[in-house]
C-alpha cells in the first residue's frame, strides 16, 4: 500500500484566499484524522471520521475550517478565508478502528499564508 | 481537557547509552499510550504502542506503563545517531478516539 497520500505537498497562498487540503487515507481504514503541527502549539487534532462521519470537530480553530469525507478514500480540509497564523503543517493520517487506534500519517501539507 | 507533558529538551545522549524519555497525562480514562518519532520535516511514524501497565520490549526500544502516576516512558538502549529526533507520547481514550499528542522531546544522539 501507498500510505496516506495528501496533496499538495507545500502551498503557498495569500491572506483572504481559500485552501483545500486533501487526504487518501490507507484502503480499509476506516478512521481518519486531521493534525495542524506548529512550533508553538505542536500537533494539535483538528477533527475526525469514523465510516466517513464527523466523530469530533471540536478541534477545529474557527468556522473558517471545514473538513469533509464524502467517501472512505477521499477527504477535504478547507480554510476559507485563510490568514497567515493558519500558517502550518497540516497532517492527515488514518487507522482501523477496534483493533488499535495505531495512526499512520502522510506525508503533510506545509501550508504558507502570506 | 486532555493534557500531554513532555520535556521539550534538547535531551542529549551518548551514542551507545541508553534514551530515556518521559511523558505524564491528565486524563485518567486513557487507554492507549503510543510513541512516534518525527525527523525533521518528516510526518511521525509509530515506533510502539503499550496498553497494559509495565514493561513492552521491542528490539533496543521498551516502553514502560504505569497508569497509577499517569506516566508513560521509552527507553531506547545502544542509542544511535540514526535515533536521533523528536519524540512524540500521544494518548487516547481508545477505540476511535483521536489521539492527543505531547509537543515531544527533542533528542540528539552524539557520536
Amino acid at each position: 500500500d501507498a500510505g496516506v497520500i495528501q496533496s499538495p505537498r507545500h502551498e503557498v497562498t495569500e491572506m483572504g484566499q481559500e485552501v483545500t487540503l486533501r487526504c487518501k487515507p490507507i484502503s480499509g481504514h476506516n478512521s481518519l484524522f486531521w493534525y495542524r503541527q506548529t512550533m508553538m502549539r505542536g500537533l494539535e487534532l483538528l477533527i475526525y471520521f469514523n465510516n466517513n462521519v464527523p466523530i469530533d470537530d471540536s478541534g477545529m480553530p474557527e468556522d473558517r475550517f471545514s473538513a469533509k469525507m464524502p467517501n472512505a478514500s477521499f477527504s477535504t480540509l478547507k480554510i476559507q478565508p485563510s490568514e497567515p497564523r493558519d500558517s502550518a503543517v497540516y497532517f492527515c493520517a488514518s487507522s482501523l478502528t477496534g483493533i488499535s487506534t495505531e495512526a499512520f500519517f502522510g506525508q503533510g501539507t506545509r501550508l504558507t499564508v502570506v | 481537557q486532555k493534557e500531554v507533558e513532555q520535556n521539550s529538551g534538547p535531551l542529549s545522549v551518548p551514542e551507545g547509552a541508553i534514551a530515556s524519555l518521559n511523558c505524564t497525562y491528565s486524563d485518567r480514562g486513557s487507554q492507549s499510550f503510543f510513541w512516534y518519532r518525527q525527523y525533521s520535516g518528516k510526518s511521525p511514524e509509530l515506533i510502539m504502542f503499550i496498553y497494559s501497565n509495565g514493561d513492552k520490549e521491542d528490539g533496543r526500544f521498551t516502553a514502560q506503563l504505569n497508569k497509577a502516576s499517569q506516566y508513560v516512558s521509552l527507553l531506547i538502549r545502544d542509542s544511535q545517531p540514526s535515533d536521533s529526533a523528536t519524540y512524540l507520547c500521544a494518548v487516547s481514550g481508545g477505540g476511535a478516539d483521536g489521539l492527543t499528542f505531547g509537543k515531544g522531546t527533542h533528542l540528539i544522539i552524539q557520536p
